[in-house]
C-alpha cells in the first residue's frame, strides 16, 4: 500500500521567507501528486498537481512544487510566504487500486506565518 | 457554479446512536467518496461510490456504510457511534468518467461529535 510522509508538522515562519515542505510517497510506478492546502475555516483545496510532463508544477498564490521521481519527492515551495498563507497543507497521491481512484494524504503541515 | 455541498455543518450524537451524512457533488460528477480527517491527521480515505456503485472502501469496520443516487448525491451512514468515530468526515466528488486526471473537489465537511 502507498503511504505519504510529511515531515514537519508545524513550521513558523515570518512574512517575506522561503517556504519548502517536503513530501516523499512510497509507491514507484506510475503516481499522480497533489498539494491540498486548508485555510483556517474552509475546505480543503487543491494548490497544484502533477501528472506527468514538466517536473516543476506551479500551482495557485505562486506556490509551486518539484516531483523527483529518484528520491520519490514532491515537495512544496514558495520565494516569499504571506500572513495569509497561514494553512495546515497536506501533500497525497493518488492509489489506483482496481477501479479505486482514492487519495492517500499526508499528516499534513501546519504553517504559520508571522507579520 | 455550487460547489461540493454536505450536511449537516456539524453535529453531536452520543457513543451507541446512528448517524446519516449527506453530500451532493459537483454538476456533472458522478463520482462520490467519502474521507474521514481526525483531528491533527489528514484526511482517510473511506469509500467511493460511481454511478450508484461501490468502487471502494477503505479500512473502517462495517458499522460504516453508504450509498449513492440517481441523483449522484449520497449518504454515509455510521452505526453504533464510538467516541473514536469523533472526525470532520469529507465528501469529495469528481468527473468519474475515465478519471484520467483524478482530481478530486473537496466539500467543508461535517464536523462530528460523538460524546
Amino acid at each position: 500500500a502507498q503511504s505519504v510522509s510529511q515531515h514537519n508538522h508545524h513550521v513558523i515562519l515570518s512574512e517575506a521567507a522561503s517556504l519548502e515542505l517536503g513530501c516523499n510517497y512510497s509507491y514507484g510506478g506510475t503516481v499522480n501528486l497533489f498539494w491540498y492546502v486548508q485555510y483556517p475555516g474552509q475546505h480543503l483545496q487543491l494548490l497544484l498537481k502533477y501528472f506527468s510532463g514538466d517536473p516543476l508544477v506551479k500551482g495557485i498564490k505562486g506556490f509551486e512544487a518539484e516531483f523527483i521521481k529518484s528520491k520519490f519527492s514532491f515537495n512544496l515551495r514558495k520565494p516569499s510566504v504571506q500572513w495569509s498563507d497561514t494553512a495546515e497543507y497536506f501533500c497525497a497521491v493518488n492509489d489506483w487500486g482496481g477501479a479505486t481512484n482514492k487519495l492517500i494524504f499526508g499528516t499534513g503541515t501546519l504553517l504559520a506565518v508571522q507579520p | 457554479d455550487a460547489g461540493v455541498t454536505q450536511s449537516p455543518t456539524h453535529l453531536i450524537k452520543t457513543r451507541g446512536q446512528h448517524v446519516t451524512l449527506r453530500c451532493s457533488p459537483i454538476s456533472g460528477h458522478k463520482s462520490v467518496s467519502w474521507y474521514q480527517q481526525v483531528l491533527g491527521q489528514g484526511p482517510q480515505f473511506i469509500f467511493q461510490y460511481y454511478e450508484k456503485e461501490e468502487r471502494g472502501r477503505g479500512n473502517f469496520p462495517d458499522r460504516f456504510s453508504a450509498r449513492q443516487f440517481p441523483n449522484y448525491s449520497s449518504e454515509l451512514n455510521v452505526n453504533a457511534l464510538l467516541l473514536g468515530d469523533s472526525a470532520l468526515y469529507l465528501c469529495a466528488s469528481s468527473r468519474g468518467d475515465g478519471e484520467v486526471l483524478g482530481e478530486q473537489f473537496f466539500g467543508p465537511g461535517t464536523r462530528l461529535t460523538v460524546l
